[in-house]
């Protein structure tokens, strides 16, 4: 059964960093395209960012693009997402996710919450 | 970046009736590879998005045949041909086409 499971959320303080995991397993991991995506109640479902196979190809959107950063490590099946210079505005449940051929991301983990407060 | 706009946003349904969700892009998304990346998720309460349909019209596996993707361009439906108790969530498109991916803001399907 392919599984992803996300961690390292909690609450920071405006302007600081967290670092998110998410351990794959069920699924050759470094076979696929990763993805992170968000869900706010006030901006719903927001695509993050991705990578390639080996990490050498980033994409990111342009409300965290020279903020966060994504990459990988294949040999512990691990995706990561480094968020730097949180603002209010990055507060949401964070969900990695496998990409596929169709341009879309199927599964999703369950989730790590972020909360930027002071 | 490509909005994406659902309808209705609520939608009451009795079980066992039909249900119908529009999903409007503000582009066509049909891409060069000549395939349409649009997409439809299912979220439960308390659990993540599950898709349920890729490039329109295609069922994943698992998901029962009740639900349908049809549409082209700019317009695209979900139907449920009869709405189970499992079946209240709220749905999502969401779109591959062009960057960067963008998702609708959702439609609860609730209980009437």
């Amino acid at each position: 059964e392919v599984q992803l499971v996300e961690s390292g959320g909690g609450l920071v303080q405006p302007g600081g960093s967290l670092r998110l995991s998410c351990v794959a397993s069920g699924f050759t991991f470094g076979d696929y395209w990763m993805s992170w995506v968000r869900q706010s109640p006030g901006k719903g479902l927001e695509w993050v960012g991705n990578l390639n196979q080996d990490g050498s190809v980033k994409d990111y959107a342009e409300s965290v693009k020279g903020r966060f950063t994504i990459s990988r490590d294949n040999v512990k099946r691990t995706l990561f997402l480094q968020m730097d210079r949180l603002n209010v505005g990055d507060t949401a449940l964070y969900y990695c996710a496998r990409d596929d051929r169709s341009a879309s991301m199927r599964p999703w983990g369950q989730g790590t919450l972020v909360t930027v407060s002071s | 970046d490509v909005v994406m706009t659902q309808s209705p946003l609520s939608l009451p349904v009795t079980l066992g009736q039909p249900a119908s969700i529009t999903c409007r892009s503000s582009q066509s998304l049909v891409h060069t590879d000549g395939k349409t990346h649009l997409n439809w998720y299912q979220q439960r309460p308390g659990q993540s998005p599950r898709r349920l349909i890729y490039e329109v019209s295609n069922r994943d596996s698992g998901v029962p045949d009740r639900f349908s993707g049809s549409g082209s361009g700019t317009d695209f439906t979900l139907k449920i041909d009869w709405v189970e108790a499992e079946d209240f969530a709220i749905y999502y498109c969401m779109q591959g086409t062009h960057w960067p991916r963008t998702f609708g803001q959702g439609t609860k399907v609730e209980i009437k």
